[in-house]
């Protein structure tokens, strides 16, 4: 299995909802990742997580919340975002050592609705 | 800080042309350079990375820390090579995969 899955594929949420994204992967793999894709722009970078530990946070605002429950589990907690936060959200994983990063494998994204 | 440069958005080619994507690249320490590239309704995946030295669906790049570049290229292009290509690099630590701009390669038949 060299897949990572995103669920839900879509989602619509009010500016006073919480709801979440989840990700999946059974590849082994130890680091996994959220990006944030606008139209016709890169991926941004938001969060790194590494052995289920928070490494790397780019300074995302706080209505945004990871958890990494275990090591094939990735989810992104949504609360009060603003329709600017409308974009697709992508889920990553890889298996890295010092120095050597693998390929990042990406979910098909979950594109999220700001209402 | 990581930057990676892709000046061209959209590449026009016939098939059978030969194709050259550009990345350009500043990082202070060694880098990891990979091209990636995203299919029409595909995910994200990658394409080639520069440690492997391999050829695959016809693309090489090769890294040149010199003009700090990690060019895409192909001989003979083809109609399935039409998509949007990323040239992404990470750092020593290798946890931190930045994306550049992004490039659209067409190809016409």
């Amino acid at each position: 299995d060299t897949e990572v899955t995103q669920t839900p594929k879509h989602l619509v949420m009010g500016m006073t909802n919480k709801k979440s994204l989840k990700c999946e992967q059974h590849m082994g793999h130890r680091a996994m990742y959220w990006y944030k894709q606008k139209a016709k722009k890169p991926p941004e970078l938001m969060f790194v997580y590494s052995y289920e530990k928070l490494s790397i946070n780019e300074s995302v605002p706080s209505r945004f919340s990871p958890e990494c429950p275990n090591s094939s589990l990735l989810n992104l907690h949504l609360h009060a975002l603003q329709p600017e936060d409308s974009a697709l959200y992508l889920c990553a994983s890889s298996q890295f050592y010092m120095g050597v990063n693998t390929e990042a494998f990406f979910g098909q994204g979950t594109r999220l609705t700001v209402v | 800080a990581q930057r990676v440069t892709q000046p061209e958005k959209l590449l026009s080619v016939f098939k059978g042309a030969p194709v050259e994507l550009k990345c350009n690249y500043s990082y202070s320490g060694s880098p990891e350079l990979f091209w990636y590239v995203q299919y029409s309704r595909q995910r994200l995946q990658l394409l080639l990375r520069h440690i492997s030295r391999e050829s695959i669906k016809g693309f090489t790049a090769d890294l040149n820390k010199g003009e700090t570049s990690f060019h895409l290229k192909k001989p003979f292009a083809q109609e399935e090579d039409s998509a949007m290509y990323y040239c992404a690099l990470t750092g020593e630590y290798g946890n931190k995969l930045v994306f550049g701009a992004g490039t659209i390669l067409r190809v016409k038949s």
